[in-house]
């Protein structure tokens, strides 16, 4: 979805070294949720953000930090990288006017490869 | 907690014949349930929802879902699959009450590969 970008688009590091991850949106919405796919295990909860004061721990955000910089902007960093991180990064957003029922828009994904 | 379970990791159909694509669920309260389509190198991409009412929903792509909350099931289904209908999809719940996946996001399934043959 073009509403939602995300760069890189591919990044390869090494073990040890910070990386951030970016996710823009022109959406307008207040949600926002990083997510990493991991083949034949789908997708799982890393972090989540109600407005730019509100963030929240997902399933597995070890080793994870955000930040909301913005309304329009969700970063994922990862302090230390290790190569079990190494997965493709999903960005989304979602429109709380719709309670628990709105669904989620997705950027293109990150491929992230730690060595 | 939330969970989603996609039987099978992979679906063959013939082009022109009927699909189905399964999910089962196991949630606190009323589910809220959705179906994603992921195309290589792409973001997934929303099918449809179920939030309440007609047991049976229509969504985008000639895709439509049946709830069955007895069988705590929302297969999707289409009547006539296209080639262009190959991809992998995830089915999707949250709690009505906000319960599991991370309190507030989507816990998904592992995703069925679907593959239509010409």
């Amino acid at each position: 979805d073009a509403d939602v970008t995300q760069t890189p688009r591919n990044r390869i590091t090494k073990t040890g070294k910070r990386i951030m991850l970016e996710c823009s949106q022109t959406k307008g919405h207040d949600r926002m949720y990083w997510y990493r796919q991991d083949p034949g295990l789908g997708l799982q909860l890393i972090y989540y953000s109600f407005d730019v004061k509100d963030i929240n721990k997902g399933e597995i955000s070890d080793g994870y930090s955000v930040s909301r910089q913005a309304q329009a902007k969700f970063s994922l960093s990862l302090e230390s990288a290790i190569p079990n991180q190494t997965a493709l990064y999903f960005c989304a957003t979602s429109d709380p006017g719709q309670g628990a029922g709105d669904e989620q828009f997705f950027g293109p994904g990150t491929r992230l490869t730690v060595l | 907690a939330q969970s989603v379970a996609q039987p099978e990791d992979q679906v063959n159909v013939a082009e022109g014949n009927p699909l189905t694509v399964k999910c089962t669920y196991s949630v606190s309260g009323n589910p809220y349930l959705f179906w994603y389509v992921q195309y290589p190198n792409r973001g997934l991409q929303f099918l449809l929802k179920y939030i309440t009412g007609d047991n049976l929903v229509k969504g985008s792509y000639g895709f439509e879902a049946e709830f069955n909350k007895s069988q705590t099931s929302f297969h999707l289904k289409k009547p006539s699959a296209l080639v262009s209908d190959s991809a992998l999809y995830f089915c999707a719940v949250r709690g009505g009450m906000y319960s599991g996946g991370g309190a507030d996001g989507l816990t998904f399934g592992k995703g069925t590969h679907l593959i239509i043959q010409p």
